[in-house]
């Protein structure tokens, strides 16, 4: 099985730049995620699609973040403008899901590891 | 909203010996927690979970013991090898919300 597909592995932007980040999930995944993963901490949630259509986004900071799940297959995550503290991991997940509680434990990919300088 | 921490930031252990790793959580809703993995470089790995109608679920060579009671669960390592140094987390699975994650530094 295919694991979680991210793009760009890497970027280094400077601050007020715009960034975009791309997700391709485990084929049949109803359920996608979007995580940011500062250094040493844990991954905090951003968003989480069920198909094309946004389940919760009350941690996004929807000022400079946004996100779309289009087709509900792959996902773009964008930031406009960066900020020096978006610096982090940027980590897709995918899950099988049932009446929104995952059947199977989740998948990431490896990230996206942005810094802004 | 539930939150999920570790109790001790960086575990050192020999190799072949066993490894605790202990995780407390807020939400006493809260019914399923994931174990992760994560490598430097790497996404979180999926270790094991645990449903709150189990107390114990058993793997190769991992354990998870839930204790509702106390809002406590915990991974345990059997034989750390090498392999194993990594962080680890532990996850509310329902909303998937990661505690700060716990090192582990196997010495050889």
């Amino acid at each position: 099985e295919a694991g979680v597909a991210q793009s760009p592995r890497y970027k280094i932007i400077e601050k007020r730049q715009s960034v975009a980040f791309w997700c391709n999930p485990i084929s049949g995944h109803a359920t996608l995620y979007w995580y940011q993963q500062i250094l040493g901490q844990g991954p905090k949630l951003l968003i989480q699609f069920q198909n094309n259509g946004v389940v919760d986004d009350s941690q996004l900071p929807k000022d400079r973040f946004s996100a779309e799940r289009l087709k509900g297959v792959d996902s773009t995550l964008k930031i406009q403008p960066a900020k020096l503290e978006d610096s982090a991991v940027y980590l897709c997940a995918s899950s099988l899901t049932s009446v929104g509680q995952a059947l199977y434990g989740y998948t990431f990919g490896s990230g996206t590891r942005l810094t802004v300088v | 909203g539930e939150s999920v921490g570790l109790h001790l930031p960086t575990l050192s252990v020999q190799e072949g010996d066993n490894s605790i790793i202990n995780c407390a959580y807020s939400n006493s809703a809260s019914d399923y927690f994931i174990w992760y993995k994560q490598e430097s470089g790497k996404g979180p790995q999926f270790i094991i979970d645990i449903r709150s109608n189990m107390d114990k679920r058993q793997g190769q060579r991992v354990t998870v013991l839930l204790n509702k009671t106390v809002k406590h669960l915990s991974l345990q390592i059997a034989a750390t090898q090498p392999g194993d140094s990594a962080v680890y987390f532990c996850a509310e699975g329902n909303r998937l919300a990661f505690g700060k994650g716990n090192q582990v530094v196997v010495i050889p």
